[in-house]
């Protein structure tokens, strides 16, 4: 079974306007993070927010926040007032504590932002 | 730059060679991260080290596939007999071991081309 599903290939959003890019994961261990990577054309993967499992509140970075359902098992990220460089894939990943933290990565999803 | 270092950036090499890629990742950093990444998709962990202590490798890390990181610093990641299906995006990435985030940083990544 796929431990990250993200079941968006790829999303338009207008310039301006606000997206939810979708991550649901799958993990027995009680104790997992849960992370959104941005990665443009130039390669480069880049931290945009984190989520601890037992993190009470849903955590946020300036125009990014992620909507952390635990019971249903998602990590949804959602990038406010869209600009034109958010276009790009995004990523989403987990470390289990069981598993010496390395990440598993989604399949991605392409954000399009048009203007 | 204090980043996470990789080089070379781009290598075409032709089938049967054998490569070798560096990672210089941020100084105080004691985790170091590899993954590689195939087009359309998101990446997949290799190995990873704490310190100079290779403590996981993945079932996709091949016998023509080794790596090391003699001192505890830098990291080279070495392909034997380099097959077409090596070619993809190498990713280094490097954390401190620590509670709650851990959140790692990765370097712009060394694309392999076999031809």
């Amino acid at each position: 079974a796929q431990k990250i599903t993200q079941t968006q290939p790829g999303m338009f959003v207008q310039e301006k306007e606000a997206v939810t890019l979708d991550c649901t994961y799958d993990t027995s261990d009680p104790s997992y993070g849960l992370f959104w990577y941005k990665q443009p054309s130039s390669g480069e993967m880049i931290f945009l927010i984190y989520q601890g499992s037992y993190d009470q509140q849903n955590a946020t970075e300036g125009r990014y926040s992620l909507n952390f359902q635990k019971a249903r098992k998602s990590a949804n990220l959602v990038i406010s007032a869209s600009q034109l460089g958010d276009s790009a894939m995004y990523f989403c990943a987990m470390t289990e504590n069981n598993a010496g933290n390395m990440l598993t990565f989604g399949g991605g999803t392409r954000l399009m932002v048009k203007p | 730059d204090t980043g996470v270092s990789q080089n070379p950036r781009h290598k075409i090499t032709k089938r049967g060679q054998n490569v070798t890629f560096r990672c210089d990742p941020i100084s105080e950093h004691n985790r170091l991260y590899w993954y590689r990444q195939t087009l359309g998709q998101g990446p997949e962990f290799l190995t990873y080290f704490q310190n100079e202590a290779q403590l996981e490798k993945s079932r996709l890390l091949s016998d023509r596939f080794s790596a090391e990181r003699p001192k505890g610093s830098f990291s080279t990641l070495e392909i034997q007999r380099t097959e077409q299906g090596d070619s993809a995006m190498y990713l280094c990435a490097s954390s401190l071991n620590q509670g709650g985030s851990g959140e790692a940083f990765f370097g712009q990544g060394t694309r392999l081309t076999v031809v």
